[in-house]
């Protein structure tokens, strides 16, 4: 069946835009994650969804990060006024439900790239 | 100091040898964890959970000492295919959120 997917594959920008990025999780996946990862680094939590509420956003760096899930599917993380320390790897993965024994299982990641 | 600390390698072995990971983690309040493979550029991906009891997966033993807070990966009689970054991840439990170690680099070399 199909994985998680994430769109765009690539996104280069300049300081100070705004950018919105995809991921479309597993069907039937409740749980959606967002996670960073800068070069030579582990991934970092952003945010999770248990349906379409962020159950936990403690990992967004700041208020310029954002993310929505508004039917319980597709979300978007979206970045305001970008800076060049965003650039990274934006990773997405979704669960069956929130647990910490399901695995949850990664897209291809969106990788950003601020000039 | 970081919730999940791994080697920091990068391992260089050649074909057919063991190789070992050792990772650390300092919240005892974790309670599941894992080690994910990933490849070049790609996404992470689960090689095996890791239960206290310690679990086999053909080549790949993985062993938890909870009250060490140690996890470790054994990689036997290793391939070319095994060439990829190792990550150590721990999940606490009360937010489902994934602590990932920094990643340990293996290079099997023919």
């Amino acid at each position: 069946g199909a994985g998680v997917s994430q769109t765009p594959s690539n996104k280069v920008t300049e300081k100070g835009k705004y950018v919105e990025l995809r991921c479309d999780p597993i069907s039937g996946h409740t749980a959606l994650y967002w996670y960073r990862q800068s070069l030579g680094q582990g991934p970092e939590f952003l945010i999770y969804f248990q349906g379409t509420g962020a159950a936990d956003d403690s990992g967004l760096p700041n208020d310029r990060f954002f993310a929505v899930r508004p039917e319980g599917s597709v979300s978007t993380l979206k970045i305001q006024r970008t800076e060049r320390g965003d650039s990274a790897v934006y990773l997405c993965a979704s669960s069956l439900a929130a647990s910490s024994y399901n695995e949850q299982f990664f897209g291809p990641g969106t990788r950003l790239t601020v000039l | 100091r970081k919730e999940v600390e791994q080697d920091p390698g990068p391992f260089n072995v050649p074909e057919g040898a063991t190789v070992a990971f050792n990772c650390t983690y300092s919240n005892s309040a974790s309670q599941s964890f894992f080690w994910y493979r990933q490849d070049c550029r790609k996404e992470p991906k689960l090689l095996m959970s890791v239960y206290s009891s310690g679990n086999e997966d053909g080549r790949f033993t993985a062993q938890l000492n909870r009250a060490s807070q140690y996890i470790s990966l054994l990689i036997r009689d290793s391939k070319l295919s095994d060439s990829a970054t190792y990550l150590c991840v721990v999940n606490r439990g009360s937010n489902y959120k994934l602590t990932f170690g920094k990643g340990t680099l293996l290079t099997v070399n023919p």
